[in-house]
């Protein structure tokens, strides 16, 4: 039984290209968080999503970021026109529903230059 | 006001002691409570969470909470160099949802 599987785990990407993370969650899992972890920082959370639905995205940027948990899928996170303060580590956690404490993948470490 | 604080550390405690880890947070009706260890350059995995006042023990960890005091620690029995990583408290915040509100993190080393 895989767990929350992130990819790519690294991600280069120059100033003002786009950046596309993708998350597949536990199978059975309906529930899929991103979390971005700055360096020297905690973890904040970004956005909450079940099937179709954004639950919460009081934790994401208001411009150029955007996150989608498609019917069929992974969940995506895409950055657009990214900048160096982008870069950092982001997490994706998955539960079932009303689970609390879930399980993060390894994440996707994005290194803008 | 930071929701979740937690001194950076690092903590360092030589091998076999017992490593005292703390945390308060600042919302008096956040009902759950988790304790999370972050090795260098890895993902957070869960190691812990508590829900009522008091003790909960699972192997050399136990988890303290007090809500009268918002304050929520870790103790960590027989320390081992392999202890040594990050530790994020967690806090979830009375919004219905399953989302977490973390510490920065405290950084325990075990000295062999």
């Amino acid at each position: 039984n895989a767990g929350v599987m992130q990819n790519p785990r690294h991600l280069v990407r120059r100033r003002g290209q786009e950046a596309r993370l993708r998350c597949s969650p536990v199978k059975g899992h309906s529930h899929v968080y991103w979390y971005r972890q700055l360096p020297e920082e905690g973890l904040k959370f970004m956005v909450y999503l079940q099937k179709e639905n954004i639950i919460d995205e009081s934790g994401m940027p208001k411009e150029r970021f955007s996150a989608e948990f498609p019917k069929e899928g992974p969940s995506i996170l895409r950055i657009q026109q990214v900048v160096r303060g982008d870069s950092a580590a982001y997490f994706c956690a998955s539960s079932p529903p009303g689970a609390l404490g879930y399980t993060f993948g390894s994440g996707t470490r994005l290194t803008v230059v | 006001q930071k929701e979740v604080e937690q001194n950076s550390g690092p903590l360092s405690v030589p091998e076999g002691a017992i490593a005292s880890l703390n945390c308060t947070y600042s919302d008096r009706v956040s009902q759950s409570f988790f304790w999370y260890r972050q090795y260098s350059g890895k993902s957070p995995e869960l190691i812990m969470s508590i829900y009522s006042n008091g003790d909960k023990e699972d192997g050399r960890f136990t988890a303290q909470l007090n809500k009268a005091s918002q304050y929520v620690s870790l103790l960590i029995r027989d320390s081992q160099p392999s202890d040594s990583a990050t530790y994020l408290c967690a806090v979830n915040p009375p919004r219905g949802y399953s989302t977490l509100t973390f510490g920065k993190g405290t950084m325990l080393l075990v000295s062999p």
